[in-house]
């Protein structure tokens, strides 16, 4: 139940294109749902965040879908570019717990 | 201001050993959290400490422990190294322990166990 599935493990796209990746979740206790961006050589870094209240946030060329009856969300990157090229992950978290669970990444390549 | 660093950034061990790990927070942050990452597992929670308290523990055998200073650095301790611990560990910092406070991480350590 604590469990975040994420797909897909990777992703090849071209420049300019939609990128998107899935992530799913069971317990229904998470209340917080970050995505991190992380480049070779480095920590993941914070991307973008949802919480359940909203179905959909955008944040320039990324965007968080959520749908809380499925338990899913998916973050949509438009117009991808080289640069865009990392490994991402979502995770989840419940408030009362501090404690994130993540999903096992997807390697983004998006070609020139 | 300074982000948070990972000392050493490599290290390489054998079977049995131990060894200590040490992360330094963003100055102020007073919440540190410990992550493994390997590839196909992602990144999974070891601890978290706020105030010098453990708050919070993953599913990881006793081996792995770890402390928080009062000036909020902390390290994390692997006894008895195994094969399967080769992986990077990440420490994270924030503010304050309260999700959603938005959580840093520094670069990692890579740990080899051979």
């Amino acid at each position: 139940q604590q469990q975040v599935k994420q797909s897909p493990q990777s992703l090849i796209v071209q420049k300019g294109g939609i990128s998107i990746i899935n992530c799913a979740y069971e317990n229904t206790a998470f209340d917080y749902f970050p995505w991190y961006q992380q480049f070779p050589g480095k920590g993941p870094a914070l991307l973008i965040a949802i919480r359940p209240d909203v179905s959909e946030k955008k944040e320039g060329r990324f965007t968080i879908s959520f749908n809380k009856s499925a338990k899913q969300f998916s973050l949509h990157i438009m117009d991808s570019q080289p640069g865009d090229s990392a490994t991402y992950f979502c995770a989840a978290s419940d408030s009362g717990t501090y404690k994130y669970i993540f999903g096992t990444g997807t390697r983004l390549k998006v070609l020139a | 201001k300074a982000g948070v660093t990972q000392t050493p950034r490599y290290l390489i061990k054998t079977r049995g050993q131990q060894v200590t790990l040490s992360c330094s927070p963003i100055s102020g942050h007073r919440s540190v959290s410990w992550y493994q990452q390997t590839p196909g597992q992602g990144l999974q929670f070891l601890f978290e400490y706020f105030s010098e308290t453990q708050r919070n523990k993953g599913n990881f055998p006793g081996r792995f422990s770890g402390r928080q200073f009062s000036n909020s650095r902390s390290e994390m301790n692997v006894s008895t190294l195994e094969l399967g611990d080769s992986a990077l560990y990440l420490c994270a910092s924030s503010l304050t322990p309260v999700v959603p406070d938005t959580q840093y991480f520094g670069p990692g350590t890579r740990l080899t166990v051979l």
